[in-house]
């Protein structure tokens, strides 16, 4: 079975870095059949896509976000990261990461974790 | 970037009855790379539709999706009361990808 799960701080003050860790298991983030990824949602919002990793470590974001964000995977804890610099309140959403399935026909985040809330304020 | 416009912003249906959601994209969708998710309150997002048409792994068959290029639909033939919740489609036929902004289905 595989599961995800976020975590890392809950506050975050503004102009600071944003980091959060997406921790997987049932599942290698360094095998070249996934793609993972991250996705936020501002309260009451919808869903915004942040950007994905390959195992192999190449990243593509969101043009929105791309200036700020980092992703990045650590093979040896089965983890990958987000982190997002610069942050103002609108960046206060909650944060999942997913998992993507690659192949002829990829199956975009399809597994999920519960998300973690993110709140910037000072 | 592609714009991708749901369609309405809420559909009010009792159960039983037959939904059509519409996701309408601002330019053709690479190779029908269209997705439908639901949502709950408080819980993350789940997979219905991927590639336009395919269900995902144990979604019921009263879900089906349909459409290319521009426009896609998501059909739920009989509503049940667990599918109540709110949808939301996404593209990832590029190297950017989108969400529409959600259509709620509620209890009429």
């Amino acid at each position: 079975q595989v599961r995800l799960q976020e975590s890392g701080p809950g506050l975050v003050k503004p102009s600071e870095t944003l980091s959060l860790t997406c921790t997987v298991s049932g599942g290698s983030v360094s095998s070249s059949s996934y793609q993972w990824g991250w996705i936020r949602q501002p309260p009451g919002g919808g869903l915004e896509w942040i950007g994905n990793i390959y195992y192999s470590g190449n990243t593509y974001y969101n043009p929105s976000l791309k200036s700020r964000v980092t992703i990045s995977v650590d093979t040896s804890k089965n983890q990958f990261s987000l982190k997002l610099s610069a942050v103002t309140g609108a960046d206060t959403a909650v944060y999942f990461c997913a998992r993507q399935i690659d192949g002829y026909i990829p199956v975009p985040f399809d597994y999920w974790g519960q998300g973690t809330l993110v709140s910037v304020s000072s | 970037e592609i714009v991708l416009t749901q369609s309405p912003g809420t559909l009010s249906l009792s159960p039983g009855e037959r939904a059509t959601l519409s996701c309408r994209a601002s330019q053709s969708v690479t190779s029908s790379h269209l997705a439908w998710y639901q949502q709950k309150p408080g819980q993350a997002p789940r997979l219905l539709i991927y590639a336009a048409s395919r269900r995902a792994t144990g979604i019921p068959d009263r879900f089906s999706g349909s459409g290319s290029g521009t426009d896609f639909t998501l059909t739920i033939s009989r509503l049940e009361p667990e599918d109540f919740a709110v949808y939301f489609c996404l593209q990832y036929g590029n190297s950017a990808w989108t969400f529409g902004q959600g259509t709620k289905v509620e209890i009429k």
